[in-house]
């Protein structure tokens, strides 16, 4: 079974709508991300989390929202998906290692997400 | 702030041919760095990954050598396969924990038979 899954994997839905995809994770890992993905921008970061009691905002938060249910769960929110939020959206998560400071984040599969 | 720079794709070779994607960072504080790899359909997966200067990371045949004097990480592989088709990202990390991570635009290689 995958470490880190995501839902749904694939969304269509139209302006204006609220879409909520969520995002769990097995490895124990304390930190969560989202991510979103668009052609030719790399990857950048909506906003994350180092605890259930600790969120934090990216780069790229205005327009959505977030939700650290449990250690393992972290959903993000479209409150009124407009179509320049059509992307690919990743979850990710780490673990703080020590003092060494070798974070490695691990994906999940993915959720496309199209706004008509 | 942070950023990465990346050669821009996409990238098409001959199955052995040898591979380099260029990659530099903004030399702001001790971060580690990363090559990640997303393959068709799927999440990014760690290629690889150096934490602090002089480190040389590798995996799969793939190499990145952490070159502070350069602020560089390029991703070389000697003989690439068809199966190594896919987007290649490289990152930094925030310096200090490292919790954050910046990423390069990608790079698509396809690797023909």
């Amino acid at each position: 079974d995958a470490d880190v899954t995501q839902t749904p994997r694939n969304r269509i839905t139209k302006t204006g709508k609220r879409i909520m995809l969520e995002c769990s994770q097995t490895k124990g890992h304390d930190r969560m991300y989202w991510y979103r993905q668009d052609p030719g921008l790399g990857l950048r970061l909506i906003y994350y989390s180092f605890d259930v009691k600790d969120i934090n905002k990216g780069e790229i938060s205005d327009g959505y929202s977030v939700s650290r249910q449990a250690q393992a769960k972290f959903s993000l929110s479209l409150e009124s998906a407009i179509p320049n939020q059509t992307a690919l959206y990743f979850c990710a998560t780490s673990a703080q290692t020590g003092t060494l400071s070798t974070d490695t984040q691990y994906f999940g599969p993915g959720t496309r997400l199209t706004v008509l | 702030g942070d950023s990465v720079t990346q050669m821009e794709g996409p990238v098409t070779l001959s199955e052995e041919a040898f591979l380099t994607i260029n990659c530099t960072y903004t030399a702001t504080g001790y971060p580690s760095l990363f090559w990640y790899v997303q393959y068709p359909g799927e999440g990014l997966q760690l290629l690889l990954k150096a934490t602090k200067a002089d480190d040389k990371g590798s995996n799969k045949g793939f190499e990145a050598t952490y070159r502070k004097e350069t602020t560089s990480f390029h991703l070389e592989k000697g003989s690439v396969q068809v199966s190594d088709s896919a987007v290649y990202f490289c990152a930094r990390g925030s310096g200090g924990s490292n919790y954050k991570l910046t990423f390069g635009k990608g790079t698509l290689l396809t690797v023909n038979p």
